[in-house]
């Protein structure tokens, strides 16, 4: 069965490092997004994308975040300078247009 | 904007038991609504969904969640609880048009009494 995948799966960086999550999603879906769960708390949408734009970003993706499609297959998340309060697991979802959305297993970013 | 709210961040059943896990809703326009089950360190998995068809929905695992829309619920349950149950369960609800993000509930952790 076809799944979303994202690498790495754990990162370690410095504050004020640029990291970037690499996922690539289910490859006849045409839709995709970044969530976030930071430690103890709920999943938080970050950005979707569609048709090599961005269709809706919550506060949260603020100048320092960024995304891209650089090919046919790779969906990244570009942090530009890491804080602390960076610190989350960052999910890839991907979906073809019924609403539903699939995930992937996350990227543990830990900020130092 | 849509919102959900589960009750009961912790839920503990004996093996066996009935699994009931509560989700409420708010949301301005039709609903779609969706549980996913977070295993420990791992990704969420769809369990089931809502779209607006039936409103008995019927999901993996034994899983089932029934919209009740004057109730603004989506409750999860199980007949019979198994060990391997165990994880943290995601409410989450979106707008049935366009591709709209997803918003989540705050989670439950669900824990299997041997």
């Amino acid at each position: 069965e076809p799944e979303v995948t994202q690498t790495p799966s754990h990162q370690v960086t410095q504050m004020g490092q640029e990291v970037i999550l690499r996922c690539v999603p289910i490859s006849n879906h045409l839709y995709f997004y970044w969530y976030r769960q930071i430690l103890g708390q709920k999943v938080e949408f970050l950005v979707s994308f569609y048709n090599n734009e961005i269709s809706e970003k919550s506060e949260i993706f603020d100048d320092q975040f960024s995304v891209e499609r650089p090919d046919g297959s790779n969906f990244t998340l570009k942090i530009r300078s890491t804080k602390l309060e960076d610190s989350a697991m960052y999910f890839c979802a991907s979906g073809q247009g019924d609403q539903t959305q699939y995930f992937g297993p996350g990227t543990r970013l830990l900020v130092l | 904007a849509q919102s959900v709210t589960q009750l009961g961040s912790h839920v503990s059943v004996s093996e066996g038991a009935l699994v009931l896990l509560r989700c409420n809703y708010s949301s301005s326009v039709p609903p779609y609504l969706f549980w996913y089950v977070q295993y420990p360190n791992q990704g969420l998995q769809l369990l089931l969904k809502y779209t607006s068809a039936a409103t008995l929905v019927k999901g993996i695992n034994g899983f089932e969640a029934e919209f009740k829309k004057s109730e603004t619920s989506f409750h999860l349950t199980k007949p019979s609880a198994h060990m391997s149950d165990a994880a943290e369960y995601f409410c989450a609800v979106s707008v049935n048009f366009g591709n709209e993000k997803l918003t989540f509930g705050t989670g439950t952790r669900l824990t299997i009494i041997p």
